[in-house]
């Protein structure tokens, strides 16, 4: 069972490139998440999307985008990536009835 | 001021012994309740949801008390297992918000 799978685990950046962090989910679920965990901070909410062609942003949008042209996937953007981005990046979806969370791995994401 | 607030801890407690964690939100509208388990390096599973009547699930029992806006986690014969860190969580509207958990660990 899948369930939700991000790629890559890790990467390593340096300042001002930019990368795509991809999360897809076989469950069939409507609604998806991308949030970071920083030491201190919990999860933090970056963007959301409650169906296919439907985005909005969370709590810390900045410096980053997303899409969902399809159910299974939510592909996160970072347009140049800053130090300040180095963080532990997790994709969630949900069925949105129960509001139950199923999170990916993680991609563990430094920027030098 | 955060939506959900936690205390951090550390709780280090005995094998057996019986842990309680609290959680505050400040939506007074929120309609979502749920306690998630975090082992270290890995992503957060649900441990179990919250409901305004209380519920419990074998040695694990939550509950909500809305008036005073706080959740509660009540853990019973801790085991060696249960170290993590247990993150409180609250849906408002189409929105998770994360409280930054409380690390457990259980001492032999």
């Amino acid at each position: 069972n899948a369930g939700v799978t991000q790629t890559p685990k890790f990467q390593v950046l340096k300042t001002g490139q930019s990368m795509t962090l991809q999360c897809a989910q076989d469950m069939n679920h409507e609604y998806m998440s991308w949030y970071r965990q920083d030491p201190g901070m919990g999860l933090r909410l970056i963007h959301y999307s409650v169906g296919a062609g439907i985005t909005d942003q969370g709590e810390v949008p900045n410096g980053y985008n997303v899409s969902r042209s399809t159910t299974e996937d939510f592909p996160l953007r970072l347009l140049s990536a800053a130090p300040s981005q180095t963080s532990v990046y997790f994709c969630a979806s949900s069925p949105g009835s129960t509001g139950e969370l199923f999170f990916g791995e993680g991609s563990r994401l430094t920027v030098l | 001021r955060k939506e959900v607030e936690q205390d951090p801890g550390p709780f280090n407690v005995p094998e057996g012994a019986t842990v309680a964690f609290n959680c505050t939100y400040s939506n007074s509208a929120s309609q979502s309740f749920f306690w998630y388990r975090q082992d270290c390096r890995k992503e957060p599973k649900l441990l179990m949801s919250v409901y305004s009547s209380g519920n419990e699930d074998g040695r694990f029992t939550a509950q909500l008390n809305r008036a005073s806006q706080y959740i509660s986690l009540l853990i019973r014969d801790s085991k060696l297992s249960d170290s993590a860190t247990y993150l409180c969580v609250v849906l408002d509207g189409n929105q998770f918000y994360f409280g930054t958990g409380t690390s457990l660990t259980v001492i032999p």
